[in-house]
């Protein structure tokens, strides 16, 4: 079955860009998903399809996907972007990766 | 705006079914564009994708999760619902309920999500 890796953690100074990363076997051919997920919350969708962003999220969120790992970019970190952040594809099923923890120094 | 509320027991019996439901406002389920589908994060732990169903029926099980699994889906209801069998306590989570969106006929990302529910299997 396909596998996503996410680092456990990702620390980024305030004010910062953060890059929090998803691997996998050429996921740069299929479409990539990330979620953020804030304590005591539901998962929110941030990126889909690679790059696109909801209504409703900052231009400071962005995506890209190529070969094996796919990257979420958070420009000009802020102390409300700490959260944990899930990376997902459609693989025959759904697949999500471990999540990441991102703590904003 | 679309709405999802998961509703059902929070606590189960070891062994028993765990049967949840999943109301949908605010849109039709009917809709040729969407999937919907089940999640569960236990305590501390990351996202499980549970399964998935189309309102015609049609479902994707997590390989997993499979022979446990059965999802269902009632149009007339705008409801869809999740029943795990033969439950231990390491399927106690927050269950989430969270409309598919599809791309390019399969199902693809979610949004939105329900609040979340916590299960939880003790005797």
């Amino acid at each position: 079955s396909y596998e996503l890796t996410q680092a456990l953690s990702v620390s980024v100074a305030l004010g910062q860009t953060a890059r929090i990363t998803c691997g996998g076997n050429k996921i740069g051919s299929k479409s990539v998903h990330w979620y953020q997920q804030k304590p005591g919350q539901a998962p929110v969708l941030v990126i889909y399809r690679d790059s696109n962003r909801p209504s409703g999220i900052p231009e400071r969120f962005s995506g890209s996907n190529s070969g094996d790992t796919a990257t979420l970019t958070i420009t000009r970190a802020q102390v409300g972007d700490e959260a944990d952040y899930y990376c997902q594809v459609w693989d025959s099923n759904t697949v999500f990766g471990g999540g990441a923890k991102l703590t904003v120094l | 705006q679309l709405q999802l509320q998961e509703s059902g027991p929070g606590l189960v019996k070891p062994s028993e079914t765990l049967s949840l439901t999943c109301t949908v406002s605010g849109g039709s389920i009917s809709s040729s564009s969407y999937y919907w589908g089940w999640i569960r994060q236990p305590p501390g732990k990351g996202l499980e994708w549970i399964g998935s169903i189309y309102y015609s029926g049609r479902t994707y099980y997590n390989p997993s999760l499979k022979s446990r699994v059965t999802i269902s889906v009632d149009t007339s209801k705008n409801q869809f619902s999740l029943k795990l069998s033969s439950v231990t306590a390491a399927d106690t989570a927050v269950f989430y309920c969270a409309r598919h969106m599809l791309y390019q006929l399969l199902p693809n990302w979610f949004d939105p999500w329900g609040q979340g529910t916590l299960v939880t299997v003790s005797s």
